[in-house]
């Protein structure tokens, strides 16, 4: 079951224009991290938020958590064409194990 | 990369034949992770270790055993391979408190024909 759930499935925007992406779960959390991957290629860890962190910034990413909405969002700024990929967010629950979400494909137009 | 290597990288079978994927890595992570990637799944967790000789189930264990009798190592076994097996497999280490970030290797596409 995935606990999970990432809103847009997909998002098409301009290159230069900020992209928002957010994340559900349902039960508490250890914390939320979120990943980019490229289309036929590995995972690669963005950032991680602890569950008694509110935001937290890394480069152009910015991430909040709302543990009492249960619900996380991913900004990235000023988006570039390599920023175009798919983005999971994941959460890890007291047993040190993750469950993704289905992420978010994001597609930067030139 | 976190020096997390996959092996192999492809592979091609048939129904029914057993198949090994190896994980391994360089920085004497505890945890170890396995997990499959399917279209409109995203990525769930098959088993993952705690330890040498220490292993529990994920959320889609059937049809796969795991073995790690070195803290490098995390084999997964598929013992008769399906086509429903055909996926993209991910490994994963965990580093230690207070980091506790997951990072993954570059998977393994495996096909079951």
């Amino acid at each position: 079951s995935q606990q999970g759930e990432e809103d847009p499935q997909a998002l098409s925007i301009q290159e230069g224009e900020n992209a928002t992406m957010n994340c559900s779960y349902k039960t508490s959390i250890n914390n939320l991290q979120w990943y980019r991957q490229n289309s036929g290629r590995g995972l690669v860890h963005l950032i991680l938020i602890r569950s008694n962190e509110r935001e937290k910034h890394s480069g152009r990413l910015r991430v909040t958590l709302d543990t009492s909405k249960k619900s996380s969002s991913l900004l990235i700024t000023a988006s570039r064409a390599a920023d175009t990929a798919s983005y999971f967010c994941a959460t890890e629950t007291q047993a040190q194990k993750l469950v993704f979400g289905q992420g978010t494909r994001l597609t930067i137009n030139p | 990369d976190a020096g997390i290597t996959q092996s192999p990288r492809h592979k091609v079978t048939e129904t029914g034949t057993p198949v090994t994927l190896r994980c391994h890595q360089t920085e004497n992570h505890r945890y170890m992770y396995w997990y499959r990637q399917d279209p409109g799944h995203g990525l769930r967790l098959i088993h993952y270790s705690y330890g040498v000789k220490d292993t529990d189930k994920g959320e889609v264990s059937d049809g796969y055993s795991v073995s790690r009798s070195k803290t490098e190592d995390f084999l997964l076994t598929l013992e008769s391979a399906t086509s429903s097996q055909t996926s993209v497999y991910f490994c994963a280490i965990r580093t230690s408190f207070p980091f506790n970030e997951q990072f993954f290797g570059p998977g393994t596409r495996l096909t079951v024909l």
